[in-house]
Parts: structure tokens; C-alpha cells; sequence
């Protein structure tokens, strides 16, 4: 059974970082991309970042380039993402995702980690 | 880039048919497939429907999804709606530059 499970969440103060990690189980990590999705309080569903199997193809989303770094650890089955920078309307729950192996589309999902940025 | 716009919300009583439309602002909706996702109140989002039709093992029939390319929509039906069908959905596509795009999101109520 796939499992995502992400950590790393919490309260940081504006300009600070935070370290994501999403610890992948119940499939063959290092043949499937990997996404990041965020959602803040009481609103939709918002792309972040996505990372390829061997991490030759990397994206972000225009609002965190720069600031936000995405990687993996196929020898962990882990993926991470790195949060510089951080702004107030970067207050959101991260989500994990695997990439459904046919089209651009996520199968499965964490249970999400709540980043809280506040002063 | 483009936008993916839905209805904000949408009603109706159990047993009901409902149809949750997801527009595309720019570019052909059938050219890039479209999936959609269910999210229970308080849970993460789950696949419902991919690549415009098919549904992932343990998905009822009562959903089910089209493509629209005359009027750059997609669309979601849930027939015999049942109150654990309460949630959001969201459809959900992309293009050459952004990998994921995702709709504004519909929240369905069961009267």
C-alpha cells in the first residue's frame, strides 16, 4: 500500500526557513516524480513544486522561485522541500504527492504538514 | 498560463444528479487531460477521475467525467448523490509549462 507520509511543519517567523520531508513507502520511489502541494485555511488547491524520478526535471511555481528548493533521496525514498524566505502567504498545509505514472496527474497524497507563518 | 475556473458551490438533495463544470481560460481543454479530486472535509485530496473519464480502482460509477472541447470544459457528474459525497472537488490539468494547474475548486452540498 503507498504511503506518504510528510513532517517538518510548524510555526517559523517571517524571513525564516523550514525543512519539509516526505517519507515515501508501499512503491518503487525512485521510478515515480514527485509533487508538493499547498492549500491555505479555507482555500483551494495550489501546484508548488514537482521534482523528476532522477531529479533531472525540477519546476516551481512563479511565487516561491528563489526561495524554495525541492529534492530527493531515492536511497531514503524521501523527497524534501527547502523554505527560505518565508512570507506570511506561504501559511498553508504541504502536501506530498506521487505523480500518477500516465499523464500529469497525482495518485496519491500525504496527510499534509501545516506551515504557520506569523510573527 | 491558463486558469481552470468552476462553480463555487453547487446543491442538491440525495439521490440527485449534479454536474460540476471546469472551464479552461485559454487553449484547447482537449489537449491536455484533465483529473479531478475529491476532498472530504478535514482530509486530503484524493484522485476521482483521471485522464478526462477513468476512474481509479475502488471509485463508485456514480462518478463520472467528460470533456467538452466546444465549450473548453470539463465536467463532473455524480448521479444517486449520496451525503458522503459532501466535499470539495477540484478539477485539475496542465500544459508545457506548468505541470499542474488546478480549478477553483467546488464545494457540494447534500441537502
Amino acid at each position: 500500500e503507498v504511503h506518504l507520509v510528510e513532517s517538518g511543519g510548524g510555526l517559523v517567523e517571517p524571513g525564516g526557513s523550514l525543512r519539509l520531508s516526505c517519507a515515501a513507502s508501499g512503491f518503487s520511489f525512485s521510478s515515480y516524480s514527485m509533487t508538493w502541494v499547498r492549500q491555505a485555511p479555507g482555500k483551494g488547491l495550489e501546484w508548488v513544486s514537482s521534482i523528476s524520478s532522477t531529479d533531472r526535471y525540477i519546476y516551481y511555481v512563479d511565487s516561491v522561485k528563489g526561495r524554495f528548493t525541492i529534492s530527493r533521496d531515492n536511497a531514503e525514498n524521501s523527497v524534501f522541500l527547502q523554505m527560505n524566505g518565508l512570507r506570511t502567504e506561504d501559511t498553508a498545509v504541504y502536501y506530498c504527492g506521487r505523480k500518477y505514472s500516465g499523464s500529469q496527474g497525482i495518485d496519491y497524497w500525504g496527510q499534509g504538514t501545516l506551515v504557520t507563518v506569523s510573527s | 498560463n491558463f486558469m481552470l475556473t468552476q462553480p463555487h458551490s453547487v446543491s442538491e438533495s440525495p439521490g440527485k444528479t449534479v454536474t460540476i463544470s471546469c472551464t479552461r481560460s485559454s487553449g484547447n481543454i482537449a489537449s491536455n487531460y484533465v483529473h479531478w479530486y475529491q476532498q472530504r472535509p478535514g482530509s486530503s485530496p484524493t484522485l476521482l477521475i483521471y485522464e478526462d473519464y477513468r476512474r481509479p480502482s475502488g471509485v463508485p460509477d456514480r462518478f463520472s467525467g467528460s470533456i467538452d472541447s466546444s465549450s473548453k470544459s470539463a465536467s463532473l457528474t455524480i448521479s444517486g448523490l449520496k451525503t458522503e459525497d459532501e466535499a470539495d472537488y477540484y478539477c485539475q490539468s496542465y500544459d508545457n509549462n506548468t505541470p499542474y494547474v488546478f480549478g477553483t475548486g467546488t464545494k457540494v452540498t447534500v441537502l
